[in-house]
């Protein structure tokens, strides 16, 4: 039962476009979503967040955008650059004390200069 | 300030051995939360822990997976008589709070059982 789904396994763009990742999830207690980032032999870094009061959250290049209606999300990168190149995990949760993150599978982005 | 150290990087082991997956935390940290990585899948909770205590372990397989956070050193994520299909990136994070918004990860330690 996959809770959170990312069904781009994969996405490459060109060096100065915008990246679009997409999730869906579909359990209506989550109310707080990551994405994070992930290069290899690493751990996942935390790249941004968003509470479901909003709607929308920005952080320099990066944007992430929640329809709570449809349970989807999406992160915005732009301008797209090299480094970004790397595999973005989407998680969601419950905010309450103590919960964990649901995962979803991941989307490996490869940015082409 | 040293982030969430975890220790070894890489483990091999045979079938039927035990594997010990070491976790410190970050300085003030004293939530830690243990996840499994299979190949080219998402990370899955398997537990959280406090100081000495086990708060929520419903992540873990009922047998041979253990889990503790002793008042001093590190959480252990111990497996008895590992098989192949132990073979994971073992990743913990620790956060200063409960909740799922404070969390920093560790690099992960990648057991290979042959």
């Amino acid at each position: 039962d996959q809770q959170v789904k990312q069904n781009s396994p994969s996405l490459s763009v060109q060096e100065g476009r915008i990246s679009i990742l997409n999730c869906d999830y579909t359990n209506s207690m989550f109310d707080y979503f990551l994405w994070y980032k992930k290069y290899p032999a690493e751990g996942p870094t935390f790249l941004i967040s968003i509470s479901s009061i909003k709607d929308k959250n920005e952080d320099g290049r990066f944007t992430v955008f929640l329809n709570k209606s449809a349970k989807h999300l999406s992160l915005h990168i732009v301008p797209s650059q090299p480094g970004d190149s790397a595999v973005y995990f989407c998680a969601a949760g419950p905010r309450a004390a103590g919960n964990k993150l649901t995962f979803g599978g991941g989307t490996r982005v490869l940015v082409k200069p | 300030n040293a982030g969430v150290m975890q220790n070894p990087r890489h483990l091999v082991r045979r079938r039927g051995q035990e594997a010990r997956l070491r976790c410190s935390p970050m300085k003030g940290h004293s939530h830690v939360y243990w996840y499994r990585q299979l190949p080219e899948e998402g990370l899955k909770f398997m537990v959280y822990l406090q100081k000495e205590n086990i708060i929520d372990e419903s992540g873990m397989p009922k047998e041979r997976f253990s889990a503790e956070f002793p008042k001093e050193g590190p959480s252990i994520l111990r497996i008895q008589q590992v098989v192949r299909g132990d073979s994971a990136a073992y990743f913990c994070a620790s956060s200063p709070t409960a909740g799922v918004d404070g969390y920093t990860f560790g690099s992960g330690t990648r057991l290979t059982v042959v």
